[in-house]
């Protein structure tokens, strides 16, 4: 356990739909990042927070926004959801502003149908 | 951007034997290098990491090694176990200005058989 929660484990919902999917960092840890997995574009990373802050951007597309609450805890939301959304949502957190060890959360599988 | 190659794809080895996993990157900016191992439906864990300043790391079975001037670095894993039969994951990345962007290989299954 790496002490990153992830809610909810599974999502399933239809195109055009919106979701949000949760994280909650490990105790102390002020940076999350997000990670989309899917098998056609493999481990990307989407964006990262830093103490409420955004601190830097990857490929996340515009339907994609996320941010980061005082508690810590920070959620992706994902809108106008297209089949090729389907894929494994992961959050990391770290306690260092870049680079360093990152804990990854057990992930959030959204399937869109 | 940043575009990492990682070979092979597929690994098969015989426990015992050793196992190498070639990485290539493209910006020479990168500084970070760390390598991921996913077990099957289970999240992926930092196995080692190097650092630009660095030309190898080793801990006990696993080493890394950093050729910044070819833009390649490479994970070995020497006496594999069937518990090393996983997914491996590099990622190249720049830390500098606070941020840390990481370009991901696209994997390498290794399969260890007993």
């Amino acid at each position: 356990d790496s002490g990153v929660t992830q809610t909810p484990k599974h999502l399933i919902t239809a195109t055009g739909q919106r979701v949000t999917l949760r994280c909650s960092p490990r105790s102390g840890d002020l940076s999350v990042y997000w990670y989309q997995q899917s098998l056609d574009q493999g481990l990307q990373f989407l964006i990262q927070y830093y103490n409420g802050e955004e601190r830097a951007k990857g490929n996340i597309l515009e339907r994609f926004s996320a941010q980061q609450f005082p508690d810590l805890h920070s959620e992706l939301n994902l809108s106008s959801l297209e089949l090729g959304d389907s894929a494994l949502y992961f959050c990391a957190s770290s306690a260092r502003t870049s680079g360093g060890e990152q804990y990854f959360g057990p992930g959030t599988r959204l399937t869109v149908t | 951007g940043e575009n990492v190659e990682q070979h092979p794809s597929t690994l098969s080895v015989q426990e015992g034997d050793s196992a190498v996993i070639k990485c290539t990157y493209s910006d020479s900016a990168s500084n970070y290098f760390p390598w991921y191992k996913q077990e099957l439906g289970k999240r992926p864990q930092l196995i080692i990491d190097i650092r630009s300043n660095v030309g190898e790391k080793k801990d006990q079975r696993i080493a890394v090694t950093l050729n910044k001037t070819a833009k390649h670095f490479s994970l070995h894993i020497t006496e594999t176990q069937p518990e090393d039969s996983a997914v491996y994951f590099c990622a190249a990345s720049s830390t500098t200005g606070g941020s840390y962007i990481p370009t991901f290989g696209r994997g390498t299954s290794l399969i260890v058989h007993p």
